[in-house]
């Protein structure tokens, strides 16, 4: 079945550059996401990505997909400690049409001073 | 523009009883969904209405959950009765589509 791994923590300095990794299964993913969440919130949308793009950047925000390999990064640059929160990668295995996402168990990204 | 809003924030009972969340999604907005997020997990889609029809129950465990999403905006979902794996949080998030989601709070239920 469908699966998305991520490595469980990321600890960083404040003005260095954080990478997210993520890997996923089903190759037929049309897009692939990155949400943030912040402790006793919901889901943020940061970014997506089309699977047809081997980049996007968004200001801070630059992620790169391999699809060959199904391997999704986002890097942060100049990562703040506003930035601390768990990162979610999520694939849709729908095509993208109707947003049934699957979820990997996201990444707790620590920032210190 | 306001965002989803759940109720309550925070529930807590005892296995057996029966315990219902409320959604109301982004005014506009024809998809809703239930995630469940189980701690130290991502969230897992239970259900998902385009306007208020069901379009995936696929992991809703039917024995025990139930939802509804009357006149397309509101929605509700049920558990009856709890049973003590069920202490998670309650995602609703509703979209556009393309998987774009805007996610509430959540509620958070634990199950004694």
């Amino acid at each position: 079945g469908e699966d998305v791994e991520q490595s469980l923590f990321l600890s960083v300095r404040e003005g260095d550059s954080s990478v997210i990794n993520c890997t996923y299964t089903d190759s037929s993913s049309t897009y692939l996401y990155w949400y943030k969440q912040e402790p006793g919130a919901g889901l943020q949308l940061l970014t997506y990505i089309f699977s047809n793009m081997d980049m996007k950047q968004d200001q801070r925000l630059t992620v790169l997909l391999n699809k060959k390999d199904k391997h999704l990064s986002l890097r942060i640059a100049d990562t703040q400690t506003g930035d601390s929160a768990i990162y979610f990668c999520a694939e849709s295995i729908d095509g993208g049409s109707q947003g049934n996402l699957i979820f990997g168990k996201g990444t707790k990204l620590s920032v210190k001073p | 523009e306001a965002g989803v809003a759940q109720s309550p924030r925070y529930k807590i009972i005892e296995k057996r009883q029966s315990v219902a969340f409320w959604c109301n999604p982004i005014s506009g907005h024809a998809t809703l969904y239930w995630y469940q997020q189980i701690l130290g997990q991502g969230p897992k889609l239970l259900i998902q209405f385009q306007n208020n029809g069901v379009v995936d129950d696929s992991q809703l465990p039917k024995d025990r959950f139930s939802a509804e999403r009357l006149k397309g905006v509101d929605s509700t979902l049920k558990i009856q009765p709890a049973k003590l794996e069920d202490s998670a949080v309650y995602l609703c998030a509703s979209s556009l589509g393309a998987g774009r989601l805007y996610f509430g709070a959540g509620t958070r239920l634990s199950v004694l």
